[in-house]
């Protein structure tokens, strides 16, 4: 058990729907990092949160958004949902943002865009 | 721009049998490598990592080390067992700016006993 938690595992839902995915950082883990796994695009890095604020952003589409709360959780929003979407969406933290630093992952969201 | 490069699967290899996987990355400057793996139906979990040149990473018999001038970080095991079947991710994290890390495709390795 990384000690990231994510919620929820599965989630099925409709072209043109909007749904919200949930992640609980490991304790005292300030960076929050969003990943999306693909059988055609692999693992892309979408974002990263720092203590609430976005240290960097890597290949997020638009129609997707994320922010931290003060609780440190993160969400991350999928707006328009295409059939392209469908994926495993992977939340990571680490206790530092500065680059080196390992990140724990967890288990993973799998989205089924129908 | 930074990116790994990772040997193609599946992999298939009997039990005992000794592995490589292999690894290469371009990237700015010298980033920090690591080795993750992900079991089937659960997250990724880091196996190992080195953080600069020369840098052996280990653990659970899994061994890399960080070879600045041929740009690798191959992962081995000199014994492989029928519990390290999984995929197995290479990736990087670069030097400077935020620590986001640009995985390999992942290599799928089963062990059959």
């Amino acid at each position: 058990d990384s000690g990231v938690t994510q919620t929820p595992k599965h989630l099925i839902t409709a072209t043109g729907q909007r749904v919200t995915l949930r992640c609980s950082p490991r304790s005292g883990d300030l960076s929050v990092y969003w990943y999306q796994q693909s059988l055609d695009q692999g693992l892309q890095f979408l974002i990263q949160y720092y203590n609430g604020e976005e240290r960097a952003k890597g290949n997020i589409l638009e129609r997707f958004s994320a922010q931290q709360f003060p609780d440190l959780h993160s969400e991350l929003n999928l707006s328009s949902l295409e059939l392209g979407d469908s994926a495993l969406y992977f939340c990571a933290s680490s206790d530092r943002g500065g680059a080196g630093t390992e990140a724990f992952f967890g288990q993973g969201t799998r989205l089924t865009v129908v | 721009g930074d990116s790994v490069t990772q040997m193609e699967g599946p992999v298939t290899l009997s039990e005992e049998a000794f592995l490589t996987i292999n690894c290469t990355y371009t990237a700015t400057g010298y980033p920090s490598l690591f080795w993750y793996v992900q079991y089937p139906g659960e997250g990724l979990q880091l196996l190992l990592k080195a953080t600069k040149a020369d840098d052996k990473g280990s653990n659970k018999g899994f061994e890399a080390t960080y070879r600045k001038e041929t740009t690798s970080f191959h992962l081995e095991k000199g014994s492989v067992q029928v519990s390290d079947s999984a995929v197995y991710f290479c990736a990087l994290s670069p030097r400077t700016g935020g620590n986001q890390f640009y995985f390999g495709t992942g290599t799928s390795l089963t062990v059959i006993p």
